[in-house]
Order: C-alpha cells, then structure tokens, then sequence
C-alpha cells in the first residue's frame, strides 16, 4: 500500500538556521502531495502543497518540491523562528485510481527552534 | 465562521458501552476524513467520504463505523470501544481531494 516516511526527529535547531525535513513517499500512479503543520495544543494546519511533478509548494517562507524521479517531497526554511517549533507532518493523497481519496501521512517530525 | 466542530472534546469510557464521536462542517466541503493520532504513529486514516452516502475504509477502520447521509455530518461511532481504541481523534473536511483540509480541534477518548 501507499506510505509515506519522514526522517526521524526531534529535530533542535537554533534561531537562523537552515531547516530540511525529509520526506520520501510509495505509491502508484500520481498523488498530490503535502505538509501541514500542528502547533501544540492544536489540530493541522495546511502549510503547503503540490499536486503534480516538478511543482513547488511555498508559504511563510516554507518550501518543497514535487520529485516524482526521487518520490521525494523534502521541506525547506532558509532561516527558522522560535515560532517555527512544531510538529511537522507530510501527507500523500491517492488522486486516482483504487483507494482514490485515501490519505496518507508520515510520522511526524517535532521540531525545536531555540532563541 | 467555517469550521468543523467535534463533540465531545473529551470523553472517558468504559470497555463495550457503545459510543458515537459527532462531526460537522459547515463550508458545504464533498470530503470528509477521521483520523486517530497516537503517539509516535502519526496521523492514521480510519474513514473517509467523497460525498454523501460514499464512504470508504482508511488505513485503519476496524472497531470503527461512520455514515454520511448528510453533507455536513460524519459521524464515527465505536460499537464496542476496547482499551486499545484510546487516543486522539480528529474530524477533518475539505472541498476536494486536492484542496486543503479542515481539522476540527480533535476529541480525546479513553477507554478503560
């Protein structure tokens, strides 16, 4: 079946530094792809996404890229905030096919940003 | 204001006594979705729904039923909870599959 699978966290970083989550997916034919992002104490929220090959996904300064050649869907912050701390999840959706409309998501990968 | 409500938010319980979770949206959203949040596991799908009274199975639905005779509700109900069904559950919508989904703010279950 469809997976997805996020690099292992918790990730700590300081204030201004470089942030990539890895995200790697399986499935058959063409999912859309996303990240969304919980804050503690709180439900997910959308924070980007891509629904075809070669897209790029950005908001708040987050990015990432649609890889179908590396079924790949890394996130990406050239400078991280205190208020970037959350746990960061990335999700596939099944856009066809059988399963159509099932989702999937990673683990999750907490991550601390301090001052 | 659009959201999805959830109720209850917090509910403990006892082995076997049968349970139903409620959702509702109110953006008039073709897809609806629950999930269970565990520690360390993520998000798991349980069911989904593309429309009214199309519902089909996620990753993990067993334990678990849900109807959709209306657009706006899809209710999860647990005919006999067992312990292994506590955790955190969350309601989401959203206009399609390739659109963002709405989370309601979860309902914590314990079952004892």
């Amino acid at each position: 079946g469809d997976s997805v699978t996020q690099m292992e966290g918790p990730v700590t970083l300081s204030e201004e530094a470089f942030l990539t989550i890895n995200c790697t997916y399986t499935a058959t034919g063409y999912p859309s792809l996303f990240w969304y992002v919980q804050y503690p104490g709180e439900g997910l929220q959308l924070l980007l996404k891509a629904t075809k090959a070669d897209d790029k996904g950005s908001n708040k300064g987050f990015e990432a890229t649609y890889r179908k050649e590396t079924t790949s869907f890394h996130l990406e912050k050239g400078s991280v905030q205190v208020s970037d701390s959350a746990v960061y999840f990335c999700a596939l959706i099944k856009a066809g096919g059988t399963s159509y409309g099932k989702l999937t998501f990673g683990q999750g990968t907490i991550l601390t940003v301090h001052p | 204001e659009a959201q999805v409500t959830q109720n209850p938010r917090y509910l403990i319980t006892v082995t076997g006594k049968k349970l139903t979770v409620t959702c509702s949206q109110n953006m008039n959203h073709e897809y609806m979705s629950w999930y269970r949040q565990d520690p360390g596991l993520g998000l798991r799908q349980i069911y989904y729904s593309m429309n009214v009274e199309v519902t089909d199975k996620g990753d993990v639905p067993e334990g678990y039923k849900v109807s959709r005779k209306e657009k706006r509700n899809f209710p999860l109900i647990l005919e006999s909870p067992s312990p292994n069904q506590t955790s955190l559950y969350f309601c989401a919508s959203s206009l399609s599959i390739y659109n963002e989904q709405f989370f309601g703010p979860g309902t914590r279950l314990t079952v004892l």
